[in-house]
């Protein structure tokens, strides 16, 4: 069966830093893409950045608005992605949720989300 | 980034009714060389993940009830429930994943009359 769970969320000041980290199973890691998409509350969803797999040289991409203070990483061996959050902003609380595309072009398995509050 | 744009916000259909989300993208999905539309559609209920419903705009997920469908082409999509039932309350998102980032749509709410 495939899961995704995500962790390290929580409180942070504006400008502080935090990583958050995605544990999949029940597949080959190695083998997919991974994303990271947020919400904020009472909000729509906002795609944040992508792992291309290890055929794809492990590329990661990401939306404007965390280009340059977001960094996705990942370990196979570990079988975990992560999003390292920098600079961060009050606009960047939101739920974190991590998914995995599997069979299809699109984010199909997703995790519950993890909640990151940016405040003072 | 493309631009996309959902219609209307919000409706309210009553039950055994058609339900119809639009969905526009400020630039064409449609990648030529395949023919494929990079466009999926999530539900969202409420406290939950999203879950894909279609993708390849009009290729539902494996387990997806055959009352949604998915159509259109280039930059005009729809997503039909054909008889909303009750456990279909929820917000619908688009999804161009055509070329990063893949933006979503701002997601339209369905409810039942």
């Amino acid at each position: 069966e495939v899961q995704v769970v995500e962790s390290g969320g929580g409180l942070v000041q504006p400008g502080g830093s935090l990583r958050l980290s995605c544990a999949a199973s029940g597949f080959t890691f190695s083998d997919h893409y991974m994303d990271w998409v947020r919400q904020a509350p009472g909000k729509g969803l906002e795609w944040v950045g992508r792992s291309r797999n290890k055929a794809n040289n492990y590329l990661s991409e990401y939306g404007a608005s965390v280009k340059g203070r977001f960094t996705i990483s990942r370990d196979d061996s570990k079988n975990s992605l992560y999003l390292q959050m920098n600079s961060l902003k009050t606009e960047d609380t939101a739920v974190y949720y991590c998914a995995a595309r599997i069979a299809a072009p699109a984010p199909e398995y997703w995790g519950q989300g993890i909640l990151v509050t940016v405040s003072s | 980034d493309i631009v996309m744009i959902q219609s209307p916000d919000s409706l309210a259909v009553s039950l055994g009714e058609r339900a119809t989300i639009n969905c526009k993208s400020s630039q064409s999905v449609l990648y030529s060389s395949n023919n494929n539309n990079y466009l999926a559609w999530y539900q969202q209920k409420s406290g939950q993940p999203p879950k894909l419903l279609i993708y390849w705009a009009s290729t539902r997920e494996s387990g997806v009830p055959d009352r949604f469908s998915g159509s259109g082409s280039g930059t005009d999509f729809t997503l039909t429930i054909s008889s909303l039932q009750a456990e279909d309350v929820a917000v619908y998102y688009c999804q161009q994943y055509y070329i990063a980032p893949y933006t979503f749509g701002q997601g339209t709410k369905v409810e039942i009359k």
